[in-house]
């Protein structure tokens, strides 16, 4: 069973940064790339990028290059995403999401969401 | 970027209605389209991709049709499990973007 766990929670102030885990099972972990979701509060969903762990490859959406950063260790079939500079716009949560198959877009696997909170 | 526009924002069916979602992309984007639903406090679910596969394990009552820029989504009998809000999600350009959200609540 393909599951995602993602680690907990997170209150940070204006200004710094958090880093999130996103750990994978149940499938090759290098086989596929991993996708990570912001959703605000109320709000609908935004693509921030993706990594692909095999070969440590990493595409972003604009808006958010220079605030997300994608890293992956195989060797603990983990995902991460940090977030820098934080204000109150990046009060969300966020997912990570596998693939349904290989190379295709559709995201079929999610994790449970880390809910950061940005404030002093 | 590609914009995702649904309709209608909300709306409301009865048990054993059809209800049907669209969503509008801002070019063609060839069938790269996919539907998810989710439940407050849940993450997305895939119900749909590629406009009209349907994913294992999603009740056959979901079905998703469209080409070009239109879509739309179909439930062909409204259950109790079926209350939440769906977003269409194109998959056809960086970034993929995902359409506002269709609130669905039984009547």
């Amino acid at each position: 069973e393909v599951k995602l766990q993602q680690s907990g929670d997170e209150l940070v102030r204006p200004g710094a940064s958090v880093k999130m885990s996103c750990k994978a099972s149940g499938y090759t972990f290098t086989d596929y790339a991993m996708h990570w979701v912001k959703q605000s509060p109320g709000q609908g969903l935004e693509w921030i990028g993706t990594i692909i762990p095999l070969i440590d490859t990493t595409s972003y959406n604009q808006k958010f290059k220079g605030k997300a950063t994608l890293t992956a260790d195989k060797s603990s079939n983990t995902a991460y995403m940090e977030l820098s500079r934080l204000t109150s716009e990046d009060s969300a949560v966020y997912y990570c999401a596998r693939e349904v198959y290989y190379g295709l877009p559709w995201f079929a696997y999610w994790g449970q969401g880390t809910l950061v909170t940005v404030s002093s | 970027d590609i914009q995702m526009t649904q309709s209608p924002a909300s709306l409301s069916a009865s048990l054993g209605e059809t209800v049907t979602i669209q969503c509008r992309a801002s070019e063609d984007i060839y069938s790269g389209l996919a539907w998810y639903q989710q439940k407050p406090g849940k993450s997305p679910q895939l119900l749909i991709y590629g406009a009209s596969s349907l994913q294992d394990g999603v009740p056959s009552r979901f079905s998703g049709s469209g080409s070009g820029t239109q879509y739309s989504l179909k439930i062909s009998s409204m259950q109790t499990e079926d209350e939440g809000v769906y977003f269409c999600q194109q998959g056809l350009k960086y970034p993929y973007t995902f359409g506002a959200g269709t609130k669905l609540e039984l009547k």
